[in-house]
C-alpha cells in the first residue's frame, strides 16, 4: 500500500478563493482524520470520520470549512472563501483505534 | 486548560546522554496513549504506544502514571538522529479521536 495520499502537496491561493484538499486513506482503515498544523497552535484535529460518517467536527474553525467522505477511499476538505489565517499544513491521517498513519500533508498558503 | 500539554523545549542534549520529558493530560478517562515523532517538515509517525506497566523499545522507554495523569518518554544514549519533535497523543474517552500535544523539541548535539 502506498500509504495515505494527499493532494496537492503545495497550494498557493489568493484570499477569497475556494481551496479543496484531497485525501486517499489506506485501504481497510475505519477512521480518517483531518488535522491542521501551525507554529502557533500546533497540531489541531479539525474533524474525523468513522466508516465514512463524520463523528466529531468540533475542531472545524468556522463555516468556511467543510469536509466530506463520499466513500471509503476518498475525502475532501474545502475552505471557501479562504483567508490568510488559514495558511498552515493540513494533514490527513487514517487508521484504527491504535494508530494513525499520516499523509505527507498539504502546505497551504493564502495570500 | 489544554487537553494534552507538553513542554515545548527545546531540550539540548549532548550525544550519548539521556533525556526525559513528560506530557500531562486533563481527561482522567483517557484510554490510550502514544508517542509520535515528527521530523522537520515531515508528517508525524508513531514512535511507540504507552502501556500501563511501562514499556521499552530499544533506547526508548515510555511510562504512564494514571494517578498524576502524565506520560513520559526517556531516550538513552541519544543519537544525532533522535533530533526531532516528540508528540504526546491521547485517545480520549469522548469518542475515538487522537488528541495531540504541542510537541517537545529535542536537539541532540555532538
Amino acid at each position: 500500500d502506498a500509504g495515505v495520499i494527499q493532494s496537492p502537496r503545495h497550494e498557493v491561493t489568493e484570499m477569497g478563493q475556494e481551496v479543496t484538499l484531497r485525501c486517499k486513506p489506506i485501504s481497510g482503515h475505519d477512521y480518517l482524520f483531518w488535522y491542521r498544523q501551525t507554529m502557533m497552535r500546533g497540531l489541531e484535529l479539525l474533524i474525523y470520520f468513522n466508516n465514512n460518517v463524520p463523528i466529531d467536527d468540533s475542531g472545524m474553525p468556522e463555516d468556511r470549512f467543510s469536509a466530506k467522505m463520499p466513500n471509503a477511499s476518498f475525502s475532501t476538505l474545502k475552505i471557501q472563501p479562504s483567508e490568510p489565517r488559514d495558511s498552515a499544513v493540513y494533514f490527513c491521517a487514517s487508521g484504527q483505534l491504535t494508530e494513525a498513519f499520516f499523509g505527507q500533508g498539504t502546505r497551504l498558503t493564502v495570500v | 486548560r489544554k487537553e494534552v500539554e507538553q513542554d515545548p523545549g527545546p531540550f539540548n542534549v549532548p550525544e550519548g546522554a539521556t533525556v526525559a520529558f513528560n506530557c500531562t493530560y486533563s481527561n482522567s478517562a483517557s484510554q490510550s496513549f502514544f508517542w509520535y515523532r515528527q521530523d522537520c517538515r515531515k508528517e508525524p509517525k508513531l514512535l511507540m504506544s504507552v502501556y500501563s506497566s511501562g514499556n521499552e523499545d530499544g533506547r526508548f522507554t515510555a511510562q504512564l502514571n494514571r494517578a498524576s495523569q502524565y506520560i513520559s518518554l526517556l531516550i538513552r544514549d541519544s543519537k544525532l538522529s533522535d533530533s526531532a519533535t516528540y508528540l504526546c497523543v491521547v485517545n480520549g474517552a469522548a469518542g475515538n479521536k487522537l488528541t495531540f500535544g504541542g510537541g517537545t523539541r529535542v536537539l541532540v548535539k555532538p
